[in-house]
């Protein structure tokens, strides 16, 4: 079985500052790891995705995470944080199931804040 | 712009009322899905539908239904037997088939239920 664990609830940084978003997952085979950003009352956008191909995959707006198979952890960083980063971000893992299905396993969430 | 609507973005029930929540794409995805968000924790999976006329249960479909007559629709309906329906609801949509088992599902901007 996949499953996905956010490390920290809520991350309050300094505008300019790096952000870091810790995730660790386990998986029964090959995943397919995504992050997701969520503002509020909103739908979840992409912003990058892992598919065994490069292990630091870059995403939108300066986001990237690196895939560490022997941690088993894909955290998501930002050299410099910016005020429109402040939302929920999401860790997923992709599951493929029996009978066909394929659906995703979202972690529980980190709030980032961003302080002026 | 292709993208997936949900409406209405507020709803109120009822008890003992049924409501039925839109969700409509225009990507031309075979894959549909239905997630409830309650706070602070990940989404969960209600339903999905790979195929027109075909859909499966999530992990919580108790106290709901959905239909799949159309690929570009799939409503999903609160039944009075959802004892705690109080959340956001979250529509998705994905690319399916053979050698696209890792495309990234793709959200709407949500509903949110609310008892009176």
């Amino acid at each position: 079985a996949q499953s996905v664990t956010q490390l920290d609830s809520h991350v309050s940084v300094s505008e300019g500052t790096p952000v870091l978003l810790r995730c660790n997952y386990s998986s029964s085979y090959s995943p397919s790891l995504f992050w997701y950003v969520q503002h509020p009352n909103k739908g979840l956008q992409l912003l990058l995705k892992y598919t065994s191909a490069a292990t630091l995959v870059k995403g939108i707006n300066g986001f990237e995470a690196e895939f560490k198979k022997s941690e088993t952890s894909f955290h998501l960083t930002k050299p410099s944080a910016h005020m429109s980063d402040a939302a929920e971000y999401f860790c997923v893992v992709r599951v493929v199931g029996g009978a066909g299905r394929r659906a995703l396993t979202f972690g529980s969430g980190t709030r980032l804040q961003v302080q002026p | 712009d292709g993208g997936i609507t949900q409406s209405p973005k507020y709803l109120f029930r009822k008890e003992g009322q049924n409501v039925t929540l839109s969700c409509e794409q225009n990507l031309n995805h075979d894959a549909m899905y239905w997630y409830r968000q309650d706070p602070g924790q990940g989404l969960r999976l209600i339903y999905y539908s790979q195929i027109v006329n075909d859909f499966q249960k999530g992990d919580i479909a108790e106290g709901y239904s959905v239909s799949r007559e159309k690929k570009e629709s799939f409503p999903l309906t609160v039944t009075s037997a959802q004892k705690n329906p109080t959340a956001f609801y979250l529509c998705a949509s994905s690319i399916e088939g053979t050698g696209r088992v890792n495309q990234p599902q793709h959200f709407g901007d949500g509903t949110r239920l609310s008892i009176l």
